[in-house]
Protein backbone atom coordinates (compact mmCIF):
# COMPACT_ATOMS: atom_id res chain seq x y z
CA UNK A 1 0.00 0.00 0.00
CA UNK A 2 1.25 3.44 -0.79
CA UNK A 3 -0.89 4.71 2.17
CA UNK A 4 1.77 6.80 4.85
CA UNK A 5 1.02 6.13 8.64
CA UNK A 6 0.58 8.84 11.17
CA UNK A 7 1.16 8.79 14.97
CA UNK A 8 -0.69 9.28 17.33
CA UNK A 9 -3.80 8.20 15.85
CA UNK A 10 -5.81 9.97 18.30
CA UNK A 11 -4.21 13.04 20.34
CA UNK A 12 -5.78 14.73 23.13
CA UNK A 13 -4.25 18.23 25.27
CA UNK A 14 -5.05 21.13 26.65
CA UNK A 15 -5.65 24.54 25.15
CA UNK A 16 -2.30 26.32 25.18
CA UNK A 17 -0.33 23.43 24.81
CA UNK A 18 1.63 22.38 21.35
CA UNK A 19 0.65 19.30 19.22
CA UNK A 20 2.96 17.33 17.64
CA UNK A 21 1.96 14.57 14.66
CA UNK A 22 4.18 12.47 12.72
CA UNK A 23 3.82 11.13 9.60
CA UNK A 24 5.89 8.38 7.81
CA UNK A 25 5.88 7.36 4.53
CA UNK A 26 6.68 4.68 2.00
CA UNK A 27 8.31 6.13 -1.40
CA UNK A 28 10.41 8.98 -2.96
CA UNK A 29 8.39 11.58 -3.21
CA UNK A 30 8.06 15.14 -4.57
CA UNK A 31 6.35 17.09 -2.09
CA UNK A 32 4.39 15.82 1.09
CA UNK A 33 1.72 18.29 2.57
CA UNK A 34 -0.59 18.71 5.30
CA UNK A 35 -4.62 19.08 5.77
CA UNK A 36 -6.83 19.39 7.67
CA UNK A 37 -10.27 17.94 8.01
CA UNK A 38 -13.32 18.44 10.23
CA UNK A 39 -15.81 16.03 11.61
CA UNK A 40 -17.87 15.34 8.19
CA UNK A 41 -16.72 18.30 5.97
CA UNK A 42 -14.13 18.32 3.07
CA UNK A 43 -10.19 18.77 3.51
CA UNK A 44 -8.48 22.45 3.91
CA UNK A 45 -4.59 22.25 2.37
CA UNK A 46 -2.44 23.84 5.27
CA UNK A 47 1.41 24.04 3.81
CA UNK A 48 3.02 22.09 1.52
CA UNK A 49 6.80 21.30 1.94
CA UNK A 50 8.94 20.05 -0.97
CA UNK A 51 11.44 17.59 -1.64
CA UNK A 52 14.77 19.69 -1.00
CA UNK A 53 13.27 21.69 2.14
CA UNK A 54 13.79 20.24 5.86
CA UNK A 55 11.73 23.28 7.79
CA UNK A 56 8.72 25.33 6.48
CA UNK A 57 6.42 27.62 8.85
CA UNK A 58 2.83 29.03 8.14
CA UNK A 59 1.33 30.80 11.50
CA UNK A 60 1.19 28.57 14.11
CA UNK A 61 2.36 25.69 12.23
CA UNK A 62 5.30 24.47 11.57
CA UNK A 63 6.54 21.34 9.49
CA UNK A 64 9.65 19.37 9.10
CA UNK A 65 10.82 17.06 6.91
CA UNK A 66 13.56 14.21 6.70
CA UNK A 67 13.94 12.78 3.62
CA UNK A 68 16.71 10.09 4.63
CA UNK A 69 13.81 9.19 6.88
CA UNK A 70 11.06 9.31 4.81
CA UNK A 71 9.58 10.89 7.87
CA UNK A 72 7.22 14.28 8.61
CA UNK A 73 6.14 16.15 11.72
CA UNK A 74 3.30 18.93 12.04
CA UNK A 75 3.57 20.98 15.43
CA UNK A 76 0.71 22.89 16.37
CA UNK A 77 1.93 25.66 18.81
CA UNK A 78 -0.39 27.69 21.10
CA UNK A 79 -3.30 25.44 20.47
CA UNK A 80 -6.58 26.42 20.44
CA UNK A 81 -9.94 24.61 20.93
CA UNK A 82 -10.64 25.49 17.29
CA UNK A 83 -7.89 23.56 16.33
CA UNK A 84 -9.87 20.21 17.17
CA UNK A 85 -10.12 18.42 14.06
CA UNK A 86 -8.37 15.13 11.63
CA UNK A 87 -5.27 16.31 10.04
CA UNK A 88 -3.99 14.22 7.28
CA UNK A 89 -0.38 14.05 6.01
CA UNK A 90 -0.26 13.46 2.30
CA UNK A 91 2.22 12.87 -0.35
CA UNK A 92 3.61 13.54 -3.96
CA UNK A 93 5.37 10.47 -5.36
CA UNK A 94 8.37 11.67 -7.86
CA UNK A 95 6.62 11.84 -11.29
CA UNK A 96 3.32 11.31 -10.27
CA UNK A 97 0.52 13.88 -9.70
CA UNK A 98 -2.04 12.64 -7.17
CA UNK A 99 -1.85 12.49 -3.62
CA UNK A 100 -1.49 9.41 -1.42
CA UNK A 101 -2.96 10.48 2.36
CA UNK A 102 -1.77 9.06 5.74
CA UNK A 103 -3.92 7.28 8.79
CA UNK A 104 -4.16 10.41 10.17
CA UNK A 105 -4.43 11.96 13.64
CA UNK A 106 -7.85 13.35 15.62
CA UNK A 107 -6.70 15.99 17.53
CA UNK A 108 -8.68 16.93 20.27
CA UNK A 109 -8.13 20.63 22.57
CA UNK A 110 -9.30 20.92 25.53
CA UNK A 111 -10.52 24.61 26.37
CA UNK B 1 -8.71 31.61 -4.50
CA UNK B 2 -9.46 27.94 -6.24
CA UNK B 3 -12.63 26.45 -5.51
CA UNK B 4 -14.20 23.36 -6.13
CA UNK B 5 -17.78 22.22 -5.58
CA UNK B 6 -19.65 19.40 -5.12
CA UNK B 7 -23.09 17.88 -5.73
CA UNK B 8 -24.73 16.84 -3.75
CA UNK B 9 -24.10 17.00 -0.53
CA UNK B 10 -25.72 14.65 0.43
CA UNK B 11 -27.37 11.78 -0.79
CA UNK B 12 -29.51 8.59 0.20
CA UNK B 13 -30.73 6.06 -2.45
CA UNK B 14 -32.30 3.01 -2.20
CA UNK B 15 -29.98 -0.29 -3.15
CA UNK B 16 -30.00 -1.43 -6.64
CA UNK B 17 -29.72 2.34 -7.74
CA UNK B 18 -27.28 4.52 -9.48
CA UNK B 19 -26.38 7.44 -7.79
CA UNK B 20 -24.39 10.91 -9.59
CA UNK B 21 -21.87 12.90 -8.22
CA UNK B 22 -20.71 15.99 -9.21
CA UNK B 23 -17.63 17.79 -9.05
CA UNK B 24 -17.04 21.22 -10.86
CA UNK B 25 -14.65 23.94 -10.62
CA UNK B 26 -15.57 27.08 -10.37
CA UNK B 27 -12.70 29.42 -10.93
CA UNK B 28 -10.10 27.19 -12.85
CA UNK B 29 -9.80 24.91 -15.71
CA UNK B 30 -9.22 21.11 -14.21
CA UNK B 31 -7.99 18.71 -17.00
CA UNK B 32 -7.73 16.08 -14.20
CA UNK B 33 -9.65 15.79 -11.16
CA UNK B 34 -9.08 13.14 -8.44
CA UNK B 35 -11.61 11.49 -6.95
CA UNK B 36 -11.75 9.69 -2.99
CA UNK B 37 -13.77 7.55 -0.87
CA UNK B 38 -13.26 7.64 3.12
CA UNK B 39 -15.08 5.43 5.35
CA UNK B 40 -16.21 6.97 8.76
CA UNK B 41 -12.84 7.59 10.85
CA UNK B 42 -10.26 6.36 8.17
CA UNK B 43 -8.47 8.17 5.39
CA UNK B 44 -9.02 9.24 1.98
CA UNK B 45 -8.24 6.59 -0.45
CA UNK B 46 -7.62 7.48 -3.96
CA UNK B 47 -10.22 5.68 -6.25
CA UNK B 48 -9.84 7.08 -9.84
CA UNK B 49 -8.02 9.92 -12.11
CA UNK B 50 -10.37 11.91 -14.05
CA UNK B 51 -8.86 13.05 -17.27
CA UNK B 52 -10.77 15.29 -19.52
CA UNK B 53 -11.58 13.63 -23.08
CA UNK B 54 -10.08 10.21 -21.96
CA UNK B 55 -11.17 7.49 -20.12
CA UNK B 56 -10.33 7.68 -15.72
CA UNK B 57 -7.73 5.55 -14.34
CA UNK B 58 -8.43 3.28 -12.14
CA UNK B 59 -6.51 2.47 -8.77
CA UNK B 60 -5.78 -1.28 -8.12
CA UNK B 61 -9.29 -2.79 -6.56
CA UNK B 62 -11.59 -0.29 -7.81
CA UNK B 63 -14.16 -1.87 -9.78
CA UNK B 64 -14.25 0.70 -12.96
CA UNK B 65 -18.18 -0.39 -14.09
CA UNK B 66 -19.01 0.29 -10.96
CA UNK B 67 -17.58 3.49 -10.14
CA UNK B 68 -18.46 5.45 -13.75
CA UNK B 69 -16.27 8.81 -14.01
CA UNK B 70 -16.93 11.39 -17.09
CA UNK B 71 -14.89 14.19 -17.60
CA UNK B 72 -16.62 16.10 -20.10
CA UNK B 73 -15.48 19.56 -19.79
CA UNK B 74 -12.77 21.15 -18.29
CA UNK B 75 -14.97 22.28 -14.97
CA UNK B 76 -17.19 18.97 -14.70
CA UNK B 77 -16.28 15.40 -13.78
CA UNK B 78 -18.94 13.28 -13.07
CA UNK B 79 -18.58 9.69 -10.42
CA UNK B 80 -21.39 7.33 -11.15
CA UNK B 81 -21.88 4.80 -7.97
CA UNK B 82 -24.11 2.64 -10.22
CA UNK B 83 -26.45 -0.25 -8.82
CA UNK B 84 -25.18 1.20 -5.27
CA UNK B 85 -25.34 -1.53 -2.20
CA UNK B 86 -24.82 -0.38 1.19
CA UNK B 87 -21.04 -1.18 1.73
CA UNK B 88 -20.77 1.56 -1.03
CA UNK B 89 -21.91 3.93 1.32
CA UNK B 90 -19.09 6.31 2.09
CA UNK B 91 -17.84 10.07 1.79
CA UNK B 92 -16.71 10.96 -1.74
CA UNK B 93 -14.13 13.81 -2.38
CA UNK B 94 -12.94 15.10 -5.37
CA UNK B 95 -10.21 17.20 -5.74
CA UNK B 96 -8.31 19.31 -8.49
CA UNK B 97 -5.13 20.33 -9.19
CA UNK B 98 -4.63 24.59 -9.61
CA UNK B 99 -3.04 25.32 -12.72
CA UNK B 100 -3.34 29.00 -13.14
CA UNK B 101 -3.26 32.02 -10.58
CA UNK B 102 -0.02 31.56 -9.19
CA UNK B 103 -1.19 27.75 -8.33
CA UNK B 104 1.29 24.94 -8.62
CA UNK B 105 -0.20 21.62 -10.06
CA UNK B 106 0.96 20.48 -6.92
CA UNK B 107 -1.73 22.45 -4.82
CA UNK B 108 -5.36 20.52 -5.02
CA UNK B 109 -7.98 22.30 -4.05
CA UNK B 110 -10.83 19.62 -2.41
CA UNK B 111 -14.67 19.96 -2.62
CA UNK B 112 -16.61 19.55 0.27
CA UNK B 113 -17.51 15.94 -0.30
CA UNK B 114 -20.59 14.17 -0.81
CA UNK B 115 -22.16 11.34 1.56
CA UNK B 116 -23.66 8.67 0.01
CA UNK B 117 -25.78 6.52 2.36
CA UNK B 118 -27.23 3.22 0.80
CA UNK B 119 -30.35 1.63 2.29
Amino acid sequence: SQQGEEDPQALSIQEGENATMNCSYKTSINNLQWYRQNSGRGLVHLILIRSNEREKHSGRLRVTLDTSKKSSSLLITASRAADTASYFCATVETGANNLFFGTGTRLTVIP
Amino acid sequence: GAVVSQHPSWVICKSGTSVKIECRSLDFQATTMFWYRQFPKQSLMLMATSNEGSKATYEQGVEKDKFLINHASLTLSTLTVTSAHPEDSSFYICSAPGLAGGWSYNEQFFGPGTRLTVL
